[in-house]
This record gives structure tokens, sequence and C-alpha cells, in this order.
């Protein structure tokens, strides 16, 4: 099941500067889409989300970027600090609204933020 | 802030045994999950339950599976007898008209 990918496995950011964790998806009917973070022995943490009726939708220092046309969106950390080290996943529903539905998960990006 | 918690944290059980992984969902969502990743692989959608019944289930989520809520906080995932291919990490998750809220998950190891 490959409707959900995130090509990088990993990404390694200077504390301060702009981490962007990309995620692409093939199902059209994808309507929301979500970034969860992971730490270790944790549960994945609801981060940000975005309807398809929107391209963007920024909270703070994250910011994620929808475009349909590509079927492509992503996430960007403004300014990256060494706490955002984790495992970023992205998850897509097709639901209508992502919140009572099944996700379907990418694979992960690990990101390193380096003091 | 209100968690979803799970136990145990671990549980070790050898092949062909019954095991049953419990989680208290946050009190007041409707929408239960059960999510599981093999280690090195995607977190995969097991099942979700509204209303005391099942809504929606993966293929992985066959006759060996069931989910119970047995009373108003507990939802329980039972696998029947354990095969080897269900060592994994099982989250429990909720959700009321919000992102689903995750448990810290349990490690089922099948030995």
């Amino acid at each position: 099941d490959q409707q959900v990918k995130q090509n990088s496995p990993s990404l390694s950011v200077q504390e301060g500067r702009i981490s962007i964790l990309n995620c692409d998806y093939t199902n059209s009917m994808f309507d929301y889409f979500l970034w969860y973070k992971k730490y270790p022995a944790e549960g994945p943490t609801f981060l940000i989300s975005i309807s398809s009726i929107k391209d963007k939708n920024e909270d703070g220092r994250f910011t994620v970027f929808l475009n349909k046309s590509a079927k492509h969106l992503s996430l960007h950390i403004v300014p990256s600090q060494p706490g955002d080290s984790a495992v970023y996943f992205c998850a897509a529903s097709q639901d209508g609204s992502g919140n009572t539905g099944k996700l379907i998960f990418g694979q992960g990006t690990t990101l390193q933020v380096k003091p | 802030e209100p968690e979803v918690t799970q136990t145990p944290s671990h549980q070790v059980t050898q092949m062909g045994q019954e095991v049953i992984l419990r989680c208290v969902p946050i009190s007041n969502h409707l929408y239960f999950y059960w999510y599981r990743q093999i280690l090195g692989q995607k977190v995969e959608f097991l099942v979700s339950f509204y209303n005391n019944e099942i809504s929606e289930k993966s293929e992985i989520f066959d006759d060996q599976f069931s989910v119970e809520r047995p009373d108003g906080s507990n939802f329980t995932l039972k696998i029947r007898s354990t095969k080897l291919e269900d060592s994994a990490m099982y989250f429990c998750a909720s959700s009321l008209n919000s992102p689903l809220h995750f448990g810290n998950g349990t490690r089922l190891t099948v030995t």
C-alpha cells in the first residue's frame, strides 16, 4: 500500500534553520491530511492538519502546504529546534474530516535538528 | 491534557496464545481505533469502532482479531491465537471531531 509516501527517510538540519518534510500521495479521493510527530517509546502526536479545500495552514512554527495538482504536501518548521528531533508521519484520510475515519500513514521521516 | 492510556506497555506471549491489549480512551471521545506498526514498517490501520460496533476494518483484521468496549471506559483488542507476524507495536487511538489522539502503544512480542 503506497498511497502515501515519504521518500526521505531522514533529514538533518541546523538549529534555527528551516526544516522541510515532504509527502506525496496517489489517491485523489484523500481530502484531509495530517502531520504527526513521534518520539521513541511514545505514540504519534498530532501536529497540524489541512483540508483539501485549502493550500496552506499555519500554526506557530509549523506550516503545511498542499499542492493538490501535484498530490504533494510539505511541512515547514521555522525555526527548527533540537526538541523537534523526532519521526514525522504524514497521514491522509478520505472521510471528509480526518477525525472519524481511518488514516493512511507514510513511512515517516526522521528529523534531526543539530544544536 | 487528557491522554489515551494503554496497558501493558510490553507483552510477551508464545505463539498460539491469546492476548488482550487494553486501552482507556479519552473519556468524552466516541470514536476508537487500533493501529499497529511492525518494526521498520508503516503505521497501519486495523479497525475503527463507533457506537458499540466496528465501523471499518482492514484486511489485517481477520477472524483472529476482535475488539470490545466492555464498559464505559475500556477498549480492548484481542488476538485469539497469536502468530509470530503479530509481533508489533499496537496503538490505540480515540477521537471526537478532532484529530486522532494516540496512546503510547503496547509492544507485543510473539515467541
